[in-house]
């Protein structure tokens, strides 16, 4: 069974201070993805890493892809409020389109 | 339309009612999804439609619970004889533009909260 797992479970931090979250797994994937979900939304897609030590950057988040692709990190510089939510990380079951979730990690962010 | 609908947004169901959940696709999908979600957790996943046919529903808890999607468009999530442990919120998503399979972005609904009393 592939499972994914999520450090740390809660964060709590103020504006400006840097953080990492991280996704780990004992088995392969050909793809991770982290999405952010809002209280009252569904997630919604942040990033997809494909290749073993990839790097991907959207504005202040920094997203590394692990090179043996078992594990993958989100790295938030001068957190906001508005980064505020649930990140999962989610990478495809074998062979097939379903996707499988993290535990998450809530980050509060308090200006 | 332009994004996953689902409805209700929220339902409150007594103990042993029957409950029924709608998911609309994003037009042309192919893939679709139902996952549970219980607070501040990830979501767990329940079934997955390719079209018509239900290809996975080893998530579904019991019995109790039941997908359709018959014209591999809209989905229904069916849940008789609620019990408490049922309560949580029931996402949908789908992936795969029709005749496209790039990556497996999923794109969700807002999600359906089911609280059973």
């Amino acid at each position: 069974t592939q499972l994914l797992e999520q450090s740390p479970q809660f964060l709590s931090i103020q504006e400006g201070e840097n953080l990492t979250v991280y996704c780990n797994s004992s088995s392969v994937f050909s793809s991770l993805q982290w999405y952010r979900q809002e209280p009252g939304e569904g997630p919604v897609l942040l990033v997809t890493v494909v290749t073993g030590g990839e790097v991907k950057k959207l504005k202040r988040l920094t997203f590394q892809f692990g090179d043996a692709r078992k594990d993958s990190s989100l790295h938030i510089t001068a957190a906001q409020t508005g980064d505020t939510g649930l990140y999962l990380c989610a990478g495809p079951s074998y062979n097939t389109d379903k996707l499988i979730f993290g535990t998450g990690t809530r980050l509060q962010v308090f200006p | 339309g332009a994004g996953v609908s689902q409805s209700p947004r929220y339902k409150v169901a007594k103990r042993g009612q029957d409950v029924a959940l709608r998911c609309d696709p994003i037009s042309g999908h192919v893939s679709l999804f139902w996952y549970q979600q219980a607070l501040g957790q990830g979501p767990e996943f329940l079934t997955y439609f390719q079209n018509e046919a239900q290809l996975d529903k080893s998530g579904l808890p019991s019995d109790r619970f039941f997908a359709e999607r018959p014209e591999g468009s809209v989905s229904t999530l069916k849940i008789q004889r609620t019990q408490q442990e049922d309560s949580a919120v029931y996402l949908c998503a789908s992936s795969f533009p029709e005749g496209e399979r790039l990556n497996t972005e999923a794109f969700f609904g807002q999600g359906t909260r089911l609280t059973v009393v």
